[in-house]
């Protein structure tokens, strides 16, 4: 079946622009992750979602971060005044609970 | 609180010759234990699980890792590498709580000399 995906895989944009950022998670996924990756570095969590749950938020860097998963399913993250700081592949992840997650490819953002 | 270590940044390993990722956690319920792998410039693809059974667990291309509950480890291991097992390795946790939030160690970067 069909894996994550994410949209659009590359993003170059202005500073201070907004910009959103989208996950299709697997059917059925009661889970969904974002991750933040720079260069060379590892994954930080930026937020999670479980169920009906209030998601989690707490890897969230700033208040221009916000994030949303509408009916259970797709994701928005969005980046509000995009600094050069937030320059980074995201990553999304979903899963069942307690199974492995699966990854989409990540979207490449680029702030000039 | 829950935390995932894995101490070796880089581990540079010639073909052929065997490669140890070490991997270590704390968390104060049991956990459900995991390896990733990231190729560049893609996503991560999951290597091996460990949810419960035998602790020594086999995944993919020959890698193996063993559960060791009283070192809270979860050291990853392949007898003979390749070339093409040059990547990034992720071991994760997740905890048994009702939560399953995730933790993602920093990762280790293997490189494989000819």
């Amino acid at each position: 079946g069909a894996g994550v995906s994410q949209s659009p895989s590359n993003k170059v944009t202005e500073k201070g622009k907004d910009v959103e950022l989208r996950c299709d998670p697997i059917s059925g996924h009661t889970a969904l992750y974002w991750y933040r990756q720079s260069l060379g570095q590892g994954l930080e969590f930026l937020i999670y979602f479980q169920g009906n749950s209030a998601p989690d938020k707490s890897g969230l860097p700033s208040d221009r971060f916000s994030a949303e998963r509408t009916g259970g399913s797709v994701s928005t993250l969005t980046i509000q005044r995009t600094q050069q700081e937030d320059s980074a592949v995201y990553l999304c992840a979903s899963s069942l609970d307690g199974e492995p997650q699966h990854f989409g490819d990540g979207t490449r953002l680029s702030i000039l | 609180a829950q935390s995932v270590t894995q101490l070796d940044s880089q581990v540079p390993v010639f073909e052929e010759a065997p490669v140890e990722l070490r991997c270590n956690y704390s968390s104060s319920v049991s956990v459900y234990l995991f390896w990733y792998v990231q190729y560049p410039n893609q996503g991560l693809q999951l290597l091996l699980k460990y949810l419960s059974g035998s602790t020594l667990v086999k995944g993919i291309n020959g890698f193996e890792a063993e559960f060791n509950k009283s070192q809270t480890s979860f050291h990853l291991r392949k007898p003979s590498v390749h070339i093409s097992d040059t990547a990034e390795y992720f071991c994760a946790v997740s905890e048994r709580d009702g939560t399953y939030k995730y933790i993602f160690g920093t990762g280790t970067r293997l490189k494989v000399l000819a």
